[in-house]
């Protein structure tokens, strides 16, 4: 079991162009999770589908984010027109259905935007 | 603010010593998880323990779980370089999905 699964580990963006994230749950588990981390606000949550229907997407900012899971096996999360106040690591986690108490994390992507 | 809060920003031991994380949260809660995120790394759930539990154990780690007090500590015994990482607690609540995280807790565990 190679856990959660991030690509890429680092991404540098210039201002005002798009980044996209991707993100491998671990097999079998049906709940996806996005997280951003930053010293400053810690770690939010974003979004959280669950059997690849989006649940709950009240953390992602309205304008340029958005969240996909067009199946199983991945889900993407994408940044549109980054700024510089998107630059944090994001995180994703996976668990077993109905199940949030044990989340298993990625390694996460540190966007940088420049 | 914060529904999860860790006490100590940062705390440092050397190896071998004891340490104790302590956390309070705000709201009625189903379970309160400690997670352990080494750098460059995702946070890795160390212990769960429920609200009828009081106390669970792993290895060297040790949970309780006050919820008169709403607080939870983490203790862990004969550090080790190793233990070098951000400690958080995160609280989930009854009927729901979202886990919330507290800010953190830095250990420095020197030789």
């Amino acid at each position: 079991n190679a856990g959660v699964i991030q690509t890429p580990r680092h991404k540098v963006t210039g201002k005002g162009q798009e980044a996209t994230l991707w993100c491998e749950p671990i097999s079998g588990h049906s709940a996806v999770f996005w997280y951003r981390q930053t010293i400053v606000q810690g770690l939010e949550f974003l979004t959280y589908f669950r059997n690849q229907a989006p649940i709950d997407d009240s953390g992602m900012p309205k304008e340029r984010f958005s969240a996909q899971m067009p199946n199983q096996s991945h889900s993407t999360l994408k940044i549109q027109s980054t700024q510089p106040q998107d630059s944090a690591v994001y995180l994703c986690a996976s668990s077993l259905a109905g199940s949030s108490y044990e989340q298993y994390f990625g390694p996460g992507t540190r966007l940088t935007v420049l | 603010s914060q529904l999860a809060e860790e006490n100590s920003w940062a705390l440092s031991v050397h190896e071998g010593e004891s340490v104790t994380v302590n956390c309070s949260y705000k709201t009625s809660i189903t379970a309160l998880q400690w997670y352990r995120q080494k750098s460059g790394k995702g946070p890795a759930q160390l212990i769960l323990i429920r609200s009828n539990e009081r106390h669970n154990r792993n290895g060297r780690l040790r949970a309780t779980l006050d919820t008169s007090s709403q607080s939870s500590s983490l203790s862990i015994t004969a550090t080790r370089c190793e233990d070098t990482a951000v400690y958080f607690c995160a609280t989930g609540r009854t009927g729901g999905y979202k886990v919330v995280f507290g800010s953190g807790t830095r250990l420095l565990v020197s030789p």
